[in-house]
C-alpha cells in the first residue's frame, strides 16, 4: 500500500538553528499539507501546497516557516530559527485532488528544540 | 468554544464491547474525517464522510449533517484498537487539507 514517508522520525536541535523536515508524498498525489501537534494538544493545520505554491496557511505559519517541493518528489518544511515552542510532532499529508478526498498521513517527525 | 468537540475524552472498554465515540461541530462543513493516532504518534485516516454512513471491517462511521454530529462505532473491540481517535472537519471554503481537529478520544481496550 502506498504511504507518505517522513524523515527523520526524531530531530533534536538547538534553539535558533534552522531545521528542515522532509516528506515524500504518495507519487500521484497533487496536494500536500503540513500539520503540527504540540505534546498533549490537538493537531493544528499549518499549510497546504498545490501546483508549486502555497494555497492556504494558518496564522501559525509565520515568516519563520517555509515549504518547498524541490525535486518533484520531496516536500519539505523549513523552520528558519527554531524556538522552544516549535517543539512538536510535525505531520505531512498528501491527497489526490481537489474536492473531498482522503488524505494520507506520514508517521510524523518529532522535533525537540533545546 | 472549540469548533469540534469530541466525547468522551477518555474511554476504557473490555475486549468485545461495542464502542461509540461522538463528534459535534459548530461550523458548516464539506467533509468530516475520522483519524486514528497510534501510541507512537502516527496518524491513519479511517474515514472521510460528507453524508450517511461508511463501514470498514469492524468500524462504522455515521454523520448527520443537519444535527452537525458524527459517530464512530467499533464492534467487537480488541486491545489493538487502543489508540486516540480524532475527528476533524473541513469547513466550507478554504483549501483542501485545512482541517479543524478535535482533541481526540483516548480509547483503551482491556483484554
Amino acid at each position: 500500500e502506498p504511504e507518505v514517508t517522513q524523515t527523520p522520525s526524531h530531530q533534536v536541535t538547538q534553539m535558533g538553528q534552522e531545521v528542515i523536515l522532509r516528506c515524500v508524498p504518495i507519487s500521484n498525489h497533487l496536494y500536500f499539507y503540513w500539520y503540527r501537534q504540540i505534546l498533549g494538544q490537538k493537531v493544528e493545520f499549518l499549510v497546504s501546497f498545490y501546483n508549486n505554491e502555497i494555497s492556504e496557511k494558518s496564522e501559525i505559519f509565520d515568516d519563520q516557516f517555509s515549504v518547498e517541493r524541490p525535486d518533484g518528489s520531496n516536500f519539505t518544511l523549513k523552520i528558519r530559527s527554531t524556538k522552544l515552542e516549535d517543539s512538536a510532532m510535525y505531520f505531512c499529508a498528501s491527497s489526490t485532488g481537489a474536492g473531498v478526498r482522503e488524505a494520507f498521513f506520514g508517521q510524523g517527525t518529532r522535533l525537540t528544540v533545546v | 468554544k472549540n469548533e469540534v468537540e469530541q466525547s468522551p475524552q477518555n474511554l476504557t472498554a473490555q475486549e468485545g464491547e461495542f464502542i461509540t465515540i461522538n463528534c459535534s461541530y459548530s461550523v458548516g462543513i464539506s467533509a468530516l474525517h475520522w483519524l486514528q493516532q497510534h501510541p507512537g504518534g502516527g496518524i491513519v485516516s479511517l474515514f472521510m464522510l460528507s453524508s450517511g454512513k461508511k463501514k470498514h471491517g469492524r468500524l462504522i462511521a455515521t454523520i448527520n449533517i443537519q444535527e452537525k454530529h458524527s459517530s464512530l462505532h467499533i464492534t467487537a473491540s480488541h486491545p489493538r484498537d487502543s489508540a486516540v481517535y480524532i475527528c476533524a472537519v473541513k469547513n466550507y471554503g478554504g483549501s483542501q487539507g485545512n482541517l479543524i481537529f478535535g482533541k481526540g478520544t483516548k480509547l483503551s481496550v482491556k483484554p
